[in-house]
C-alpha cells in the first residue's frame, strides 16, 4: 500500500514554456502533499507544502508565481512550472502524507530538461 | 534552531556492518525517519522511530535516544546494492519534516 505516482518521469521542454507535473496518491488519502526539488548530488529542498483544499504554502525563496500548486482532490496535486529556465532542470519529487500517520510516502520523482 | 548532522559520506565493505549516526536539534519531537535515496531516484522509506530505542527490521535497524538527540541506522550483512544515501528526517512538533543533509554510503568489493 500507500503508492504515489507523478507523471511525467521525465520532460524536455524549451525555454519560456510551462510545463506541469502530477502528483497521485494511488491507494490512500492525501491531506498533505510535499513538493521537493533536488539538484545533481545536492540533497532535498522543500519547495512547498499543499493541503486539499487550501493554498499552498511555499518556503522561502521559492516563487509562488513561477511554481504553481494545485492540490484540488485528496490523491491529485500538480506542480506548473510557468515560464521554465534552464536553471529551473532539476529532478522534482512529490510526497503525500495520508491521515493515518507522520509518514510521507514518495512518488518515483519528475526530471525536468530545460532547453 | 532547526539542525541535522550526519555524515557526508562513509565507505564499508560488502559483508559487514556500518552504523550512520544522526543528531539533531528541532523544534519538538514527533519522530524521526531514515529513508534511502538511491542515485536519480526518490527516497524510500527504511524506518520511523518516535519511542526510544532499537528497532530491527530485517537487515536494517534504527536506534533512537531522544533525551540525547540521537538516532543511528545500522546495516547489516552489507550487499553492492545498499550503495545509496541515507536520509535521516525529523518531524517537529508542527508536523514539518526537517530533513538532514544526507550519508553517502560506498560500498566496496
Amino acid at each position: 500500500g500507500a503508492v504515489v505516482s507523478q507523471h511525467p518521469s521525465w520532460v524536455i521542454c524549451k525555454s519560456g514554456t510551462s510545463v506541469k507535473i502530477e502528483c497521485r496518491s494511488l491507494d490512500f488519502q492525501a491531506t498533505t502533499m510535499f513538493w521537493y526539488r533536488q539538484f545533481p548530488k545536492q540533497s532535498l529542498m522543500l519547495m512547498a507544502t499543499s493541503n486539499e483544499g487550501s493554498k499552498a504554502t511555499y518556503e522561502q525563496g521559492v516563487e509562488k508565481d513561477k511554481f504553481l500548486i494545485n492540490h484540488a482532490s485528496l490523491t491529485l496535486s500538480t506542480l506548473t512550472v510557468t515560464s521554465a529556465h534552464p536553471e529551473d532542470s532539476s529532478f522534482y519529487i512529490c510526497s503525500a502524507r495520508s491521515l493515518a500517520g507522520y509518514e510521507q510516502y514518495f512518488g518515483p520523482g519528475t526530471r525536468l530538461t530545460v532547453t | 534552531g532547526q539542525n541535522i548532522d550526519q555524515p557526508t559520506e562513509m565507505t564499508a565493505t560488502e559483508g559487514a556492518i556500518v552504523q550512520i549516526n544522526c543528531t539533531y536539534q528541532t523544534s519538538g519531537f514527533n519522530g524521526l525517519f531514515w529513508y534511502q535515496q538511491h542515485a536519480g531516484e526518490a527516497p524510500t522509506f527504511l524506518s520511523y522511530n518516535v519511542l526510544d530505542g532499537l528497532e530491527e527490521k530485517g537487515r536494517f535497524s534504527s536506534f533512537l535516544s531522544r533525551s540525547k538527540g540521537y538516532s543511528y541506522l545500522l546495516l547489516k550483512e552489507l550487499q553492492m546494492k545498499d550503495s545509496a544515501s541515507y536520509l535521516c528526517a525529523v518531524i517537529e512538533s508542527n508536523y514539518q519534516l526537517i530533513w538532514g543533509a544526507g550519508t553517502k554510503l560506498i560500498i566496496k568489493p
